[in-house]
């Protein structure tokens, strides 16, 4: 199956910017995600791309993808103490099964 | 509006018992799905329902699992007979694209 990697922890300080890394295996792929998950809760959708985009900006998130590499890096700017989350890269071929990395545990500080 | 819905939030059983999850999907989403999660394994799907008909169900881990959708806001995922290794976070997503899946907040499941 795809295997879909991320690094495991990741801390920054407040109003810096935060890039959390993903990398696949799967050229294929169609569609490739991030979400969020705070503490007890679900995954929320943060945003998505489609592979035949480099780029996807949305607010405070930007989503990079080198398709070339397989990598997909989410950029959040202007990072607050509400973003501290694990964050999930998830990657289809399929149109609906999702491969999910283990997800990348941000902690932001004052 | 109101997301997915599931029950129970936390579920302890004891090893040879029945557990039942359920799910209410958003409403007017036409896909439901079923993910585990696990320390080891992380996230995986387990069954993927379109239009309440069992699509892929190929991440289902034994028989000893089975998932039923008898309407379209309904889904339930039973174990029989529960093991200690089940014990993980059960997830329900719902989609009406199939391309951005909308997850419930899940159901914490301990096997003793």
């Amino acid at each position: 199956g795809e295997d879909v990697e991320q690094s495991l922890f990741l801390s920054v300080r407040e109003g810096d910017s935060s890039v959390i890394n993903c990398t696949y295996t799967d050229s294929s792929s169609t569609y490739l995600y991030w979400y969020k998950q705070e503490p007890g809760a679900g995954l929320q959708l943060l945003t998505y791309i489609f592979s035949n985009m480099d780029m996807k900006q949305d607010q405070r998130l930007t989503v990079l993808l080198n398709k070339k590499d397989k990598h997909l890096s989410l950029r959040i700017a202007d990072t607050q103490t509400g973003d501290s989350a694990i964050y999930f890269c998830a990657v289809t071929n399929s149109g609906y099964a999702l491969n999910f990395g283990k997800g990348t545990s941000l902690l932001v500080t004052p | 509006d109101a997301g997915v819905i599931q029950s129970p939030r936390h579920e302890v059983t004891e090893m040879g018992q029945e557990v039942t999850l359920r799910c209410k999907p958003i409403s007017g989403h036409n896909s439901l799905f079923w993910y585990r999660q696990t320390m080891m394994r992380g996230l995986e799907l387990l069954i993927y329902f379109n239009n309440n008909v069992p699509i892929d169900d190929s991440g289902m881990p034994e028989d000893r699992f089975s998932a039923k959708m008898p309407n379209a806001s309904f889904s339930t995922l039973k174990i029989q007979p529960s093991e200690p290794r089940d014990s993980a976070v059960y997830f329900c997503a719902s989609s009406d694209t199939g391309r951005e899946q909308y997850f419930g907040p899940g159901t914490r499941l301990t096997v003793t």
